[in-house]
Order: C-alpha cells, then structure tokens, then sequence
C-alpha cells in the first residue's frame, strides 16, 4: 500500500513571497489533515478534511493560508505571503474516517523563510 | 492547562532496559490515544493506539491507559539503540487529535 505522498520535500523562499505544498494521501482514506511542526514541539492541526468538505480550520490561519482539496483526493496548501515565523516543517496525514481512526503521515514539506 | 502533556525531560537508558513514557491530558471525553514515533528529521510514524482503560502489548511496546486518572503511557521492553528517537502522545477527542511536544528517549550502548 503506498503511502501518504507530498512534496516538494524543501522549500526555501524569501519572506513576501508565495509557496504551496501538494499532498496525496492513502488510497481510500477520507480524511485528510494538513499540520505545521515547529521545531521542538508536536504537530499542530492547520486543517482537517472530510472527504471534500472542511471538518476544522479553526487553527488557520486564514489571512494567509488556504487550502483545498477539490474532487476529495489531493490537496494544497498554500501560504502567501509568507513571514519568518512560518518557518517549520508542514506534514499532511489520512485517514480513514475521524480522529478516531490512526492517521499515517507522509514526510512532510521542510520550509525555510528567509 | 495543555491539552495533552508530556513533561519529562530528555529519558536515557540503558540498552535492554525498559523505557518508560507518560502522558495526561485534560479533556476527560477523549476517545482514542496514540503513541508516534519520530526520527530526527522524519515524519511521525504511528507505533501504537489504544481505546480502552487497561493494557496494550505489541512486541516490545505496551501502551497502558487510565481514563478515570486521564493518563497514558508507553512502555519500551528491551530497549535498543534503534529506539532512540522522540515519541509523541496524541489525543482524540471533539473531533480533534492534540498532540503532546514530545519526549526524547535515548538509549544507551
């Protein structure tokens, strides 16, 4: 079974400007959640979808990032303009149903803002 | 009050020992409780989930959960070098998985 994919695996951008990260998740898995670590701390919950709706996006920080999931598969997260404190690693993970059910992450998007 | 709290500091132990991590969080209707484990530089990789109150064994790993104390913990058997890493409590609960920071476990040669 393949597993959560993402990418680009690095990014690094001058603050201002733009950047989008791409996630395809397990086969079959409805839900699909978009997390920023920091380093240092655990994974904080950005977004969370259910199938092509959006469960939870209280933590979004809306003015921003956005992100969608068209057809219920893929998704992107984008974040514009960028500032110094996005700096972190941003991990997507499925699963398939809600929070309930184990969530398997893919390898995540390192981003750097300089 | 955090969510879910992992408070010991960086754990050392001895190759063979048994390695010890706790966890409590403060929504009491939490349903589901997960232990991951991340590499420095990885993404976390799920090593065990637990439901109900009591024990949870699976190989080297047991995860214990008491709802009424709300607390969860993993238990490292025979810990060996390649467990060396950061594992990290997760919580479901109001449809939302809350993560602890983390704890750092290494094992000593």
């Amino acid at each position: 079974e393949a597993g959560v994919a993402q990418s680009p695996r690095y990014k690094i951008i001058e603050k201002r400007q733009s950047v989008a990260f791409w996630c395809n998740p397990i086969s079959g898995h409805a839900t699909l959640y978009w997390y920023q670590q920091i380093l240092g701390q655990g994974p904080k919950l950005l977004i969370q979808f259910q199938n092509n709706g959006v469960v939870d996006d209280s933590q979004l920080p809306k003015d921003r990032f956005s992100a969608e999931r068209l057809k219920g598969v893929d998704s992107t997260l984008k974040i514009q303009p960028a500032k110094l404190e996005d700096s972190a690693v941003y991990l997507c993970a499925s699963s398939l149903g809600g929070v309930n059910q184990p969530q398997h992450f893919g390898d995540g998007t390192r981003l750097s803002i300089l | 009050q955090k969510e879910v709290e992992q408070n010991s500091g960086p754990l050392s132990v001895p190759e063979g020992a048994i390695a010890s991590l706790n966890c409590t969080y403060s929504d009491r209707g939490s349903q589901s409780f997960f232990w991951y484990r991340q590499y420095s530089g990885k993404s976390p990789e799920l090593i065990m989930f637990i439901y109900s109150n009591g024990d949870k064994e699976d190989g080297r790993f047991t995860a214990q959960l008491n709802k009424a104390s709300q607390y969860v913990s993993l238990l490292i058997r025979d810990s060996q070098p390649s467990d060396s890493a950061t594992y990290l409590c997760a919580v479901g609960g109001n449809n939302r998985l809350a993560f602890g920071k983390g704890n750092q476990v290494v094992v000593i040669p």
